[in-house]
């Protein structure tokens, strides 16, 4: 079956630090990846997705995230990071083709401190 | 991209009672999907929506539990019955879209509080 592992329950980081958040995969073939973040009393936001081409894709808000077939990864990267990016990010996976829905990791809750 | 409209936001229920959450899409879609999300949880996916059929519902969500109208291809909603407090929850309602290019779109979210 279909899985999505984010490792780090937790993470703390100083604000202006740099930061990834981990996530791996477990399917018969490569999905698409998303990346998405909640803050506290937010609904979820769209940070940056993966379909094919060009591995290191650019989100919003100054995220990025590679993907690596060899690991079965889409780590989420950001070289600084500022107190506004305190909030809770979820990794997810959709077979390729269409209908298909969305598998969501357990989720990665960051602290900054200032 | 898809804008949905869900309501309500939140709302405290006595145990016993349902509750009825609604989505509106902006655009014709196939299909709308339900998740659930405890508190301090991840999102689970409750059911699958397809606008003419019966929602496909996941292992351990059962349709007289939660039952799922989609009338149309821009509109569902979620019916959590006979509810327990184990049901407060976050229910969001979700779509994909598909464009120049594709993604899923959720709505802002149901807090419901069950006492």
């Amino acid at each position: 079956a279909q899985s999505v592992t984010q490792p780090d329950i937790h993470i703390t980081v100083s604000e202006g630090a740099s930061l990834e958040l981990r996530c791996n995969y477990s399917y018969g073939a490569t999905p698409y990846l998303f990346w998405y973040v909640q803050s506290p009393g937010q609904g979820l936001q769209l940070l940056l997705k993966y379909f094919s081409g060009d591995t290191l894709v650019q989100g919003i808000k100054g995220f990025e995230a590679e993907f690596k077939r060899s690991q079965s990864s889409f780590n989420l990267r950001k070289p600084s990071v500022h107190w506004s990016d305190a909030a809770e990010y979820f990794c997810a996976v959709a077979l390729t083709g269409g209908g298909n829905k969305l598998t969501f990791g357990t989720g990665t809750q960051l602290k900054v401190e200032l | 991209s898809a804008v949905i409209s869900q309501k309500p936001s939140r709302d405290i229920c006595q145990r016993g009672t349902s509750l009825t959450i609604q989505c509106q899409v902006d655009s014709q879609v196939t299909m709308m999907f339900w998740y659930r999300q405890q508190p301090g949880q991840s999102l689970t996916l409750i059911a699958t929506a397809n606008q003419g059929s019966e929602a496909t519902y996941e292992s351990g969500f059962v349709i007289d539990k939660f039952p799922i109208s989609r009338p149309n291809l821009t509109f569902s909603t979620l019916t959590v019955s006979n509810l327990s407090p184990e049901d407060s929850s976050i229910y969001l309602c979700s779509v994909e879209w598909r464009g120049r290019s594709r993604g899923y779109t959720f709505g802002s979210g149901t807090r419901l509080t069950v006492v």
